[in-house]
C-alpha cells in the first residue's frame, strides 16, 4: 500500500524551515527520500534504515520512527534550489523494492 | 561518466502499436526497475529485475513486457493492451540492497497520437 505524505504542498520564503512527513501502514525496513524537479529524474537525498543508520545529504536531515512506521524530512534554512517535489519510498524487506508516496510539492520563493 | 541512459526522450504511439523504451546503465548494478509517473502522481513500479535473465511484475505490469538479457540493458515494451499509456516513464538501477540508493535515468515521455 502506498505511503501517505503530508503536507501535499508547501510554500516557503528563502531561509525558512519545513518538515515533510511520510507514513506507512506496513512495517518498514528502510525509507528513501528523493527530490524531483519538473520533467527531470528524481535525485537521491537520504536513506534511513531500521536500527538507526542513515545515509545521505549533508544539509538535509531526517528521522525514522520504526514503531510508528513514519519518517520525516527536515529542510532547514531553505534555498531556492530546494524547490521541487519530494517523494518518500519505503521498503519492507532488505531488497530494494520501493513503494513511493504521492509526493509533497515544495516552492521556495525569494 | 557512469549513469543511466534512457531513449528516446519523447515517443509517440499510434493506436494498436507496440513501442519499446530503451534503458542502458554502465554502473555495474545488478538491479533495474521501470516506473510510470502520471501528472501530479508518485512513481508506480511496473517491472523490476534483480539479476540477469530474471524479472518480476511490479504493481502495474498489465499491458507491459520487459526482458533482461544483459546486465546493462532493461528495455520496456508498451503493448497495445495498455489502454492508457500516456505517461512519463523512468528507469532506475541500484546495487539492489535496501541501504543503497536508486539511480534514475532522465525519463521517456510517451504520448498517444
Amino acid at each position: 500500500q502506498q505511503p501517505v505524505q503530508s503536507p501535499q504542498a508547501v510554500i516557503l520564503r528563502e531561509g525558512e524551515d519545513a518538515v515533510i512527513n511520510c507514513s506507512s501502514s506496513k512495517a518498514l525496513y528502510s525509507v528513501h527520500w528523493y527530490r524531483q524537479k519538473h520533467g527531470e529524474a528524481p535525485v537521491f537525498l537520504m536513506i534511513l534504515l531500521k536500527g538507526g543508520e542513515q545515509k545521505g545529504h549533508e544539509k538535509i536531515s531526517a528521522s525514522f520512527n520504526e514503531k510508528k512506521q513514519q519518517s520525516s524530512l527536515y529542510l532547514t534554512a531553505s534555498q531556492l534550489s530546494y524547490s521541487g517535489t519530494y517523494f518518500c519510498g519505503t521498503a519492507s524487506t532488505g531488497f530494494q523494492k520501493l513503494v513511493f508516496g504521492t509526493g509533497t510539492r515544495l516552492l521556495v520563493s525569494p | 561518466d557512469g549513469g543511466i541512459t534512457q531513449s528516446p526522450k519523447y515517443l509517440f504511439r499510434k493506436e494498436g502499436q507496440n513501442v519499446t523504451l530503451s534503458c542502458e546503465q554502465n554502473l555495474n548494478h545488478d538491479a533495474m526497475y521501470w516506473y510510470r509517473q502520471d501528472p501530479g502522481q508518485g512513481l508506480r513500479l511496473i517491472y523490476y529485475s534483480q539479476i540477469v535473465n530474471d524479472f518480476q511484475k511490479g504493481d502495474i505490469a498489465e499491458g507491459y513486457s520487459v526482458s533482461r538479457e544483459k546486465k546493462e540493458s532493461f528495455p520496456l515494451t508498451v503493448t497495445s493492451a495498455q489502454k492508457n499509456p500516456t505517461a512519463f516513464y523512468l528507469c532506475a538501477s541500484s546495487i539492489g540492497e535496501s541501504n543503497q540508493p536508486q539511480h534514475f535515468g532522465d525519463g521517456t515521455r510517451l504520448s498517444i497520437l
